[in-house]
């Protein structure tokens, strides 16, 4: 129930593609799904979140679907470019009473861009 | 604005020594703080967290320990390291109400 699995474990794309991450989670309670960015020998960082209010959310090149009836979301890394090599990492957690939880993170995703 | 410094931000130890890393966090009051692990080409796996002063949650059983002796200062300790201690440590905060967590740069500790 506490388990966010993250596929695939890594990922190689073309400067200009598409990356794609997708993550599944078991616990309906959830309700903040938190996408972070980690560059090698550095601690990870928010790069975008969503909550099930709303199936998308867009920050520029960065776009996470979310599917409440599947339990899954996305990561949509669009025009991929180099400097977005990192690992890429999807999070949940849910509200306890107006008090967020501890994040359950997935395995992470490695995303290597070819020039 | 609110930072976090953790140190050192790398360390060669022999098994059996002491451990003592420190994380603490400036410009914010009573944060939760978190202790994380990542071990090679895995994921964040949570080993403590506290919401106070004083107060420890262990999520795993292992080989270490987390103190909390002032309000914006997290420690990670152990008596006698393991080389199955070794991995990337990273120390993070967040606020009560917030969901965001936000990451030191992490301590890469080498068991030899």
């Amino acid at each position: 129930q506490q388990q966010v699995k993250q596929s695939p474990q890594s990922l190689i794309v073309q400067k200009g593609g598409i990356s794609i991450i997708n993550c599944a989670y078991e616990n309906t309670a959830f309700d903040y799904f938190p996408w972070y960015q980690q560059f090698p020998g550095k601690g990870p960082a928010l790069l975008i979140a969503i909550r099930p209010d709303v199936s998308e959310k867009k920050e520029g090149r960065f776009t996470i679907s979310f599917n409440k009836s599947a339990k899954q979301f996305s990561l949509h890394i669009m025009d991929s470019q180099p400097g977005d090599s990192a690992t890429y990492f999807c999070a949940a957690s849910r509200n306890y009473g107006g008090s967020q939880g501890n994040l359950i993170f997935g395995k992470g995703t490695k995303l290597s861009v070819k020039p | 604005s609110q930072t976090i410094h953790q140190w050192p931000a790398t360390l060669v130890q022999p098994v059996g020594s002491p451990l003592s890393l420190e994380c603490t966090v400036e410009g914010t009051s009573n944060p939760n703080l978190y202790w994380y692990r990542q071990a090679a080409g895995r994921g964040l796996q949570l080993l403590f967290y506290s919401v106070g002063i004083g107060q420890i949650s262990s999520e795993v059983p292992q080989n270490l320990s987390a103190s909390r002796p002032q309000d914006r200062q997290f420690i990670l300790s152990s008596k006698k390291l393991l080389l199955s201690d070794s991995g990337f440590y990273l120390c993070a905060w967040s606020g009560n109400m917030n969901t965001e967590a936000f990451f030191g740069q992490g301590t890469r500790l080498t068991v030899v």
